[in-house]
């Protein structure tokens, strides 16, 4: 049983652009949520976080939304740029662990 | 350079061997994690320490796989009698403590089982 799932296995999407990367849950008891970005070869690195009582968080040209009714939060990147390209990972905070989703890879296209 | 760091980055073993990775934390963290990433998946949860305790173990941690953390700085997992299952990449990852959800991740070491 997954219970957090990024449906979407890749998105490209042209420099300059946004993207929306988008992840849902299951467990209504997680309390905390993150983005991960990670490049090939190397671990994920924290991109952007936010708890289960804010509904928006930003940090630069990151966004994260979430919306606690649907079980679903998304991340923003604005303008996006060649660098973003990556695989991103959204993960829900779980008493003592991190359940991660089974990521999604954005490339960024000059 | 004060981040994670975990070694050796590759290993290739045959199927039976025993491999044993290290974990050296972030110096300030307390809490020190396991986990595995196989293709196409996210990172999954292995096992967690605070300090030299080994709080929690997922259930993929089969009987083959133990985790140690003695001084309660760097770690150690050792998977016995490999099988071609457990080639994987292993990620370790260190935070502060309780309250704080935020892992930063070493490199992780590539093993590949023949």
């Amino acid at each position: 049983d997954q219970q957090v799932k990024q449906n979407s296995p890749s998105l490209s999407v042209q420099e300059g652009r946004i993207s929306i990367l988008n992840c849902d849950y299951t467990n209504s008891m997680f309390d905390y949520f993150l983005w991960y970005k990670k490049y090939p070869a190397e671990g994920p690195t924290f991109l952007i976080s936010i708890s289960s009582i804010k509904d928006k968080n930003e940090d630069g040209r990151f966004t994260v939304f979430l919306n606690k009714s649907a079980k679903h939060l998304s991340l923003h990147i604005v303008p996006s740029q060649p660098g973003d390209s990556a695989v991103y990972f959204c993960a829900a905070s779980a008493l003592s662990e991190l359940i991660f989703g089974q990521g999604t890879e954005l490339s960024v296209k000059p | 350079d004060t981040g994670v760091s975990q070694d050796p980055r590759h290993k290739i073993t045959k199927r039976g061997q025993n491999v044993t990775f290290r974990c050296d934390p972030i110096s300030e963290h307390n809490r020190l994690y396991w986990y595995r990433q196989t293709l196409g998946q996210g990172p999954e949860f292995l096992t967690y320490f605070q300090n030299e305790a080994q709080l929690e173990k997922s259930r993929l941690l089969s009987d083959r796989f133990s985790a140690e953390r003695p001084k309660g700085s760097f770690s150690t997992l050792e998977i016995q009698r490999t099988e071609q299952g457990d080639s994987a990449m292993y990620l370790c990852a260190s935070s502060f403590g309780e309250g704080d959800e935020k892992l930063f991740f070493g490199s992780g070491t590539q093993l590949s089982v023949l």
